[in-house]
């Protein structure tokens, strides 16, 4: 069973049309999570940590939020340069632990 | 500031050859990792380095081997490369243990 679950796999959105993503874990105690963006070819871009349920943080159009099984990445209004796939990762606390990354979303913004 | 350095950024091996693939970081940063991105897998830990000087196993690290040359750089060594080492390497850096990463541009491998 995967330890951090996306949804969904890709996602098509109207500029302007808002939305969220899911990003579902089942690690026993979180000590972090972590949103990432990655554009075609190039390397994942941090966007936000999360450590605690009930928190939240925003960057431009993107909220990210967090509960005791699950954080959410909202978009407000989305542009086409927000098409991205959106990276969750979470650290678990337990010991010298890695990341445990997602698999992603892939998010398309027509115009 | 440059970041995150990989050297190459493509790179076609045979099967059973050896390479190195090189990262280094200017942003003088502790803790250093090498991932693997494949299709459908996400992005998967091989090995990392909490501080100059340490190296640790990650999910994926048979076939491969590091050297934490020194604080800035933090290389990746395929001893005998196989067709399922075929993937796009990421190397990142974070000032601590698993907070905030920075990663390179990628490297994308191909063993035929």
């Amino acid at each position: 069973e995967d330890q951090v679950t996306q949804s969904p796999e890709a996602l098509r959105l109207q500029e302007g049309e808002s939305s969220s993503l899911n990003c579902s874990y089942t690690v026993s105690g979180l000590r972090g999570l972590f949103w990432y963006r990655q554009d075609p070819g190039k390397g994942p871009e941090f966007l936000f940590t999360l450590y605690s349920a009930g928190e939240e943080k925003e960057k431009e159009r993107l909220k990210a939020t967090l509960t005791k099984k699950e954080s959410f990445l909202h978009i407000t209004a989305p542009k086409p340069e927000d098409s991205a796939t959106y990276l969750c990762a979470v650290e678990e606390n337990s010991g010298y632990s890695t990341l445990t990354f997602g698999k992603g979303t892939m998010l398309l913004v027509s115009p | 500031n440059a970041g995150v350095t990989q050297t190459p950024k493509f790179q076609v091996l045979k099967t059973g050859q050896s390479m190195t693939l090189q990262c280094a970081q200017d942003m003088n940063h502790n803790s250093m990792y090498w991932y693997r991105q494949d299709p459908g897998m996400g992005l998967r830990l091989i090995y990392y380095s909490a501080s100059e000087g340490t190296t640790d196993k990650g999910e994926v690290p048979n076939g491969y081997n590091v050297s934490r040359l020194n604080k800035r750089e933090f290389s990746l060594r395929l001893e005998s490369a196989a067709p399922s080492q075929t993937s796009v390497y990421f190397c990142a850096s974070s000032e601590y243990r698993n907070t905030e990463a920075f990663f390179g541009q990628g490297t994308r491998l191909t063993v035929v």
